[in-house]
């Protein structure tokens, strides 16, 4: 079946530092792949996506390549801010030929960051 | 404005009462789906459904009930909640037929089950 993983955390960072969490991913066929992102006391709220290989999404400031021959998405951000800090979600979709099997969440990963 | 809601958003209940959560989405989404999100566990999916009077069992259908009659609405039943239901529960949709696979979240429901 599908599955997602990503780094946990929590990733403490300070201000203006460089980001990088992980994403991997094992899937059939050709899923789309998404970064949703959590901030506290809050729902999900779709951050990136791409659907295709070589795709980049992008989005206030964050990056994502879809990766097919390393089966990765890693989130990318050059300079983070205080207002930045949120759980993260990696995830990608089911659907195949009409099905639908929902979106595979990785467990989340908490970024902290310091002033 | 294009949303998805539920209600209510906290809910404290006792074992074996019975209690519906509400999910409406204004945007026309064939697809919805409920999911509960645990710590250390992320998100799962709980039931989906591809349209209306379909619904399907996701990863973690026991003790769950859903139903579909409406386009706009899906609710998430439990018929005898249990402590191990208490949980941050998501509502979600989408239109897979209109190309879109990008799902949007409802604002979450708390539940405490005692």
């Amino acid at each position: 079946g599908n599955s997602v993983t990503q780094m946990e955390g929590p990733v403490t960072l300070s201000e203006e530092a460089f980001l990088t969490i992980n994403c991997t991913y094992t899937a059939t066929g050709y899923p789309s792949l998404f970064w949703y992102v959590q901030y506290p006391g809050e729902g999900l709220q779709l951050l990136l996506k791409a659907t295709k290989a070589d795709d980049k999404g992008s989005n206030k400031g964050f990056e994502a390549t879809y990766r097919k021959e390393t089966t990765s998405f890693h989130l990318e951000k050059g300079s983070v801010q205080v207002s930045d800090s949120a759980v993260y979600f990696c995830a990608l979709n089911g659907y195949s030929g009409g099905g639908a099997d929902g979106l595979t969440f990785g467990k989340g990963t908490h970024l902290i960051i310091q002033p | 404005e294009a949303q998805v809601t539920q209600n209510p958003r906290y809910l404290i209940t006792v074992t074996g009462k019975k209690l519906t959560v509400t999910c409406s989405q204004n945007m026309n989404h064939e697809y919805m789906s409920w999911y509960r999100q645990d710590p250390g566990l992320g998100l799962r999916q709980i039931y989906y459904s591809m349209n209306v009077e379909v619904t399907d069992k996701g990863d973690v259908p026991e003790g769950y009930k859903v139903s579909r009659k409406e386009k706009r609405n899906f609710p998430l039943i439990l018929e005898s909640p249990s402590p191990n239901q208490t949980s941050l529960y998501f509502c979600a949709s989408s239109s897979p037929l209109s190309g879109t696979d990008t799902q949007y979240f409802g604002p979450g429901t708390r539940l405490t089950v005692l």
